[in-house]
């Protein structure tokens, strides 16, 4: 079946450094690829997406290729912030068929002033 | 503003009570949808309209009892809960099948946090 595994988390960083979440996925179709944050107390809010291989989303410093050749969507931003601090998933949805989007589990995010 | 709107946005019910979640978007969507998110689980799809009709369950427990009344609303009745009820349930919207380039894009409401007791 379907499936998004993200990297374990949480993730604790310090303002300004570089961030990396890695998102892999399994599809029997060609997916669309999606990265959502939910702050503390909210739903969540689309991030950035890609529609087809190679295509790169961005959106706030947020960076994420869609790389076919190797399943991945990794989510990259150069110099995080205090406020970035939430919680990120990877989706996907299958464009044929039920239109379902699948999770992955989510990487909790900290960033330390 | 996200245009999808939940109440109540916490809830505290006893296993004998009945309740009801209810939803609304203002976006003008066909598709609504229902997901339950627990800790340290991924999100859950439950339920999908799709106007208006049911077009997907996956496999929820009958005391989760969905209605879409018009496309812009969407309950979800509680009976009988258990305490591993207990979850933020999210409710989301989009476009149907068919619409064009953001037609996959979920929009959520910011969810029911719901304790049973």
């Amino acid at each position: 079946g379907d499936s998004v595994t993200q990297m374990e988390g949480p993730v604790t960083l310090s303002e300004e450094a570089f961030l990396t979440i890695n998102c892999t996925y399994t599809a029997t179709g060609y997916p669309s690829l999606f990265w959502y944050v939910q702050y503390p107390g909210e739903g969540l809010q689309l991030l950035l997406k890609a529609t087809k291989a190679d295509d790169k989303g961005s959106n706030k410093g947020f960076e994420a290729t869609y790389r076919k050749e190797t399943t991945s969507f990794h989510l990259e931003k150069g110099s995080v912030q205090v406020s970035d601090s939430a919680v990120y998933f990877c989706a996907l949805i299958i464009i044929q068929g039920a239109q379902k989007l699948v999770f992955g589990q989510g990487t909790r995010l900290t960033i330390n002033p | 503003e996200t245009g999808v709107t939940q109440t109540p946005r916490h809830l505290v019910m006893g296993m004998t009570n009945k309740k009801s979640l209810k939803c609304e978007q203002h976006l003008g969507h066909n598709a609504m949808y229902w997901y339950k998110q627990s800790a340290k689980k991924p999100l859950e799809l439950m339920f999908v309209y799709n106007f208006k009709e049911q077009t997907e369950n996956n496999s929820v427990p009958s005391r989760f009892s969905p209605e879409c009344p018009n496309s812009s609303h969407l309950f979800l009745h509680l009976h009988t809960l258990q305490p591993e009820d207990s979850a933020l349930y999210l409710c989301a919207s989009s476009h149907r099948l068919g619409q064009g380039d953001s037609l996959y894009e979920q929009y959520f409401g910011p969810g029911t946090r719901l304790t049973v007791t």
